[in-house]
């Protein structure tokens, strides 16, 4: 079975452009996650999307969007691009968000390095 | 309240030891506690995850430990191997309220096993 796949490998962009990032979930995966792991600054949580919602957001400004789409794939878009959002870009898939038996296992890509000159 | 502590930063073992990393977390409403292996340029991989109603669990050489009361849990890894040096994370989340969906990570602990 496929893992959870993402879009470009690496993205080199400058500053003030627009990043546009994908994920491909897990088969049958509904909910996906995105995070930012910059360097010294550890992985944090940006977005969550379940069944094409919105369900919860990190501490970003909101340059940083995203949308899921029928099929449950995601994409990334950051706006006006800063050189402080140089980082890897994690998505991560799961059955469903937090249901009644809990929080479901969270499953991540390999990630999308984005560089911002 | 939403942090997650890990320490150390950075562990060096010998071939054969064991590894102990250590968390500690304020929220009192996290209740489901994963730990991920990151290996250089790649994604985090799910390693062995916990929830509060039980004290252990073992998955072949690595064990976690949770203590409810004092809001810790540690990852100990016996017979360590060099195929273990990477860096490990732990993580929590909750399944309502602020957390709910997200997993708040610790700083991550960089392990390396001697041969």
């Amino acid at each position: 079975e496929a893992g959870v796949t993402q879009s470009p490998t690496h993205l080199i962009k400058t500053r003030g452009q627009q990043a546009t990032l994908r994920c491909s979930p897990i088969s049958g995966h509904t909910s996906v996650y995105w995070y930012q792991q910059a360097l010294g600054l550890g992985l944090q949580f940006l977005l969550w999307y379940d069944e094409g919602e919105e369900r919860n957001r990190g501490n970003f400004p909101p340059r940083f969007s995203g949308r899921q789409f029928p099929n449950y794939s995601s994409e990334l878009n950051v706006n006006a691009l800063e050189l402080e959002d140089s980082a890897l870009y994690l998505c991560a898939s799961s059955l469903q968000g937090s249901g009644a038996g809990g929080p479901d296992t969270q499953y991540f890509g390999p990630g999308t390095r984005l560089t911002v000159l | 309240q939403q942090q997650v502590k890990q320490s150390p930063q950075s562990l060096i073992v010998q071939k054969g030891g064991i590894s102990i990393i250590n968390c500690a977390y304020e929220n009192t409403a996290f209740d489901y506690f994963p730990w991920y292996q990151q290996f250089p340029g790649k994604g985090p991989a799910l390693l062995i995850a916990i929830r509060p109603d039980v004290s252990e669990k073992k998955e072949g050489r690595f064990t976690i430990s949770f203590n409810k009361s004092a809001k810790q849990f540690s990852l100990h890894i016996m017979d360590s191997q060099p195929g273990d040096s990477a860096t490990y994370f732990c993580a929590a989340t909750s399944a309502g309220g602020t957390s709910y969906g997200k997993l708040t990570f610790g700083q991550g602990t960089i392990l390396t096993v001697h041969p």
